[in-house]
């Protein structure tokens, strides 16, 4: 079963930042957390990865409170094109197993 | 650009038949994982190897399927016999134990059981 859980669903219009977040209330000391992305017919793309803080890459950002209960994935400025599924996973780094993916969440990005 | 090939990419089968995937991780990587979505389970995760060694293969019916690594370049899924409950779309992904731990999918197989 999934550890994580998120919104089923969220519709957004371009130009719109959007921030999905996640709870992972029984999060490990050793886990880091995930995001992946899944376009229509394709595999699941990774995103970004975080401990705590924040984490920012050339396509989204991270925040993760101090006590690691919840993370947000920001995506500035949305476009039609980050229509998608979007898994937030938990796991532990450096020790390459187990991925357990929920059922993601369906942005759905509107012109 | 490096990437994790898979074959066939659809596939139409009579239950009862066997059926091979395949999968080529990208090359370095050694770890390879197998997955399999449908709509109503979403993505599971049926198996998956490091450095061509089986690590957990607890998500697979043991039954009728089976995985392999005949060697680093290539990673086999069979069914054998198929049945229409398998039709999902079935996915490779390979990974190496870097800093991300980033798995890399395929395009996978689309899996039809008539």
């Amino acid at each position: 079963l999934a550890k994580t859980t998120q919104p089923i669903s969220m519709d957004s219009y371009e130009g719109q930042e959007v921030n999905i977040t996640c709870s992972h209330n029984n999060i490990a000391t050793n886990d880091y957390i995930t995001w992946y992305q899944q376009f229509p017919s394709q595999g699941p793309r990774f995103i970004i990865q975080g401990y705590k803080t924040k984490v920012t890459n050339e396509v989204a950002s991270l925040f993760i409170p101090a006590d690691r209960k919840s993370s947000t994935l920001s995506l500035p400025r949305v476009s039609l094109s980050d229509t998608a599924v979007y898994y937030c996973l938990e796991g532990l780094r450096g020790n390459t197993g187990k991925l357990i993916f929920g059922q993601g969440t369906t942005l759905q990005v509107k012109p | 650009d490096a990437r994790v090939t898979q074959t066939p990419r659809h596939k139409v089968t009579e239950m009862g038949q066997e059926v091979t995937m395949r999968c080529q991780p990208i090359l370095g990587h050694n770890t390879v994982f197998w997955y399999r979505q449908t709509m109503m389970q979403g993505l599971e995760l049926l198996a998956y190897f490091r450095n061509r060694a089986p690590l957990d293969d607890s998500g697979m019916p043991k039954d009728r399927f089976s995985a392999e690594m005949p060697d680093a370049t290539l990673a086999t899924l069979k069914i054998q016999p198929s049945e229409p409950r398998d039709s999902a779309v079935y996915f490779c992904a390979s990974g190496t134990q870097t800093p991300t731990d980033t798995q890399y999918f395929g395009p996978g197989t689309r899996l039809t059981v008539l």
